[in-house]
């Protein structure tokens, strides 16, 4: 069983439209929760939270942490085809075995023009 | 650019074949890891250095063997290897493994092809 679920598994929307990306993740051992962009190859990193209720923003990306119910959201708002990639969150624990990241499926988003 | 490459992008081999990835970063960080990517399913970490030294190996099958000879580079050497192990196989980076300097710069991975 996946520690870390996003949904949803694939989106299509149209330019302009805005959309909301869920990751829920596993309370044990939280450190932090990550997302990553992946276009062709590589993820390149978005954000990284670690406080619950904070927002983070970049241009039209914002994502935010609740540690209540153990989610994350990524908004994109006004899309654009570039925003077309897979979108990863990964979860990062304390622990003995720190730098282990644990990765959802990701979700394939497609903006279509 | 992340400032972590990766050769070579693209890599058929056969299954007796032996062959090595490469992997380097020029962000001058402490921590280098090996993922792999395979289709539908989540990114795997398989191995994590810590300053040359490794920190974890996540059962991974002994056909794939890491070398890290400095904080710089990292190598996957792979021999006797299965069509399953066809995938992405990407590196990432960090500065360290510990708290919040765990943010990971990724390659762009070599794509393997076992036939």
């Amino acid at each position: 069983e996946d520690k870390v679920v996003q949904s949803p598994l694939s989106l299509v929307v149209h330019e302009g439209d805005t959309v909301t990306l869920n990751c829920s993740y596993e309370v044990t051992n939280f450190r932090s929760l990550l997302w990553y962009k992946q276009e062709k190859k590589a993820p390149t990193f978005l954000f990284m939270l670690t406080s619950s209720g904070i927002e983070k923003k970049s241009g039209r990306l914002s994502s935010i942490l609740d540690k209540k119910e153990l989610f994350s959201i990524l908004n994109i708002t006004a899309t654009q085809t570039g925003d077309s990639a897979i979108y990863l969150c990964a979860q990062a624990d304390r622990g003995s075995t720190l730098g282990r990241l644990y990765f959802g499926r990701g979700t394939q988003l497609t903006v279509w023009p | 650019e992340t400032g972590v490459t990766q050769t070579p992008r693209h890599l058929v081999m056969g299954m007796t074949n032996k062959k090595s990835l490469k992997c380097e970063q020029h962000l001058g960080h402490n921590a280098m890891y090996w993922y792999k990517q395979s289709a539908k399913k989540p990114l795997e970490l398989m191995f994590v250095y810590n300053f040359k030294e490794q920190t974890e190996n996540n059962s991974v099958p002994s056909r794939f063997s890491p070398e890290c000879p400095n904080s710089s580079h990292l190598f996957l050497h792979l021999h006797t290897l299965q069509p399953e192990d066809s995938a992405l196989y990407l590196c990432a980076s960090s500065r360290s493994t510990k708290g919040t300097d765990n943010e990971q710069f990724f390659g762009p991975g070599t794509r393997l092809t076992v036939l």
